[in-house]
């Protein structure tokens, strides 16, 4: 079975500055991994995933995810953050064997201040 | 193309009722799977659904199950509510050989009291 860490709940962060969500995983088998976005009073959105090949993945919004295995780990970063990126962010991850469930962390609450 | 959609949007019970939840899912998929989402936590699978037949399920009692309709169209039904079902349900679809890639809908929040 997979877990998922997200190691913090809430990111306040201030407009232009970098963003770092972490999110650490555990399981016997390989997974594929997910980054899910989360508005207000909105459903899940895919913001990036890893498969397989490059270990670092890019969204179309300027997010990126690193896989690091040996750390078994799935950081999402973004360089210069806007105020529409408000949001709970969520790491998943699904194993190879078993790719239709998804299992999700806490989920990270990023704030972007002016 | 029409994205995921689930009704009702909100719904209050009581406990003991019974409640049913709808998803029509993205035009082309066949693959439909439920989560529950209990207040400040991520996620958590219950079910998935492929060609009206349950393909998974997660660690939730029978008094949860589902439905999946020929048209891909898909019932969420919670017997006995307790207070803790109280979450927004999410319903997510997929093809099934574009799994990976799960369309969710805005869900519906039920409140149990």
């Amino acid at each position: 079975a997979q877990s998922v860490t997200q190691l913090d709940s809430q990111v306040p962060v201030f407009e232009e500055a970098p963003v770092e969500l972490r999110c650490n995983y555990s399981s016997s088998v390989s997974v594929y991994l997910f980054w899910y976005v989360q508005y207000p009073n909105q459903g899940l959105q895919l913001l990036l995933k890893y498969l397989s090949g490059s270990t670092l993945v890019e969204s179309i919004n300027g997010f990126e995810a690193e896989f690091n295995k040996s750390q078994t780990s799935f950081h999402l970063r973004k360089p210069s953050v806007h105020i529409s990126d408000t949001a709970e962010y969520f790491c998943a991850v699904s194993d190879v064997s078993n790719d239709y469930k998804l299992s999700f962390g806490a989920g990270t609450t990023v704030t972007v201040r002016a | 193309e029409t994205g995921v959609t689930q009704s009702p949007t909100h719904l209050i019970k009581t406990r003991g009722q019974q409640v049913t939840l709808r998803c029509s899912s993205q035009s082309g998929h066949n693959t439909v799977s439920w989560y529950q989402q209990a207040l400040g936590q991520g996620p958590q699978f219950i079910f998935q659904y492929y060609r009206e037949e349950e393909n998974g399920r997660g660690n939730f009692p029978p008094r949860f199950s589902g439905l999946q309709f020929p048209n891909y169209s898909s019932e969420l039904n919670v017997n006995a509510l307790e207070l803790d079902d109280s979450a927004l349900y999410l319903c997510a679809s997929s093809s099934r050989d574009r799994w990976e890639t799960q369309y969710f809908g805005p869900g519906t929040r039920l409140l149990v009291l």
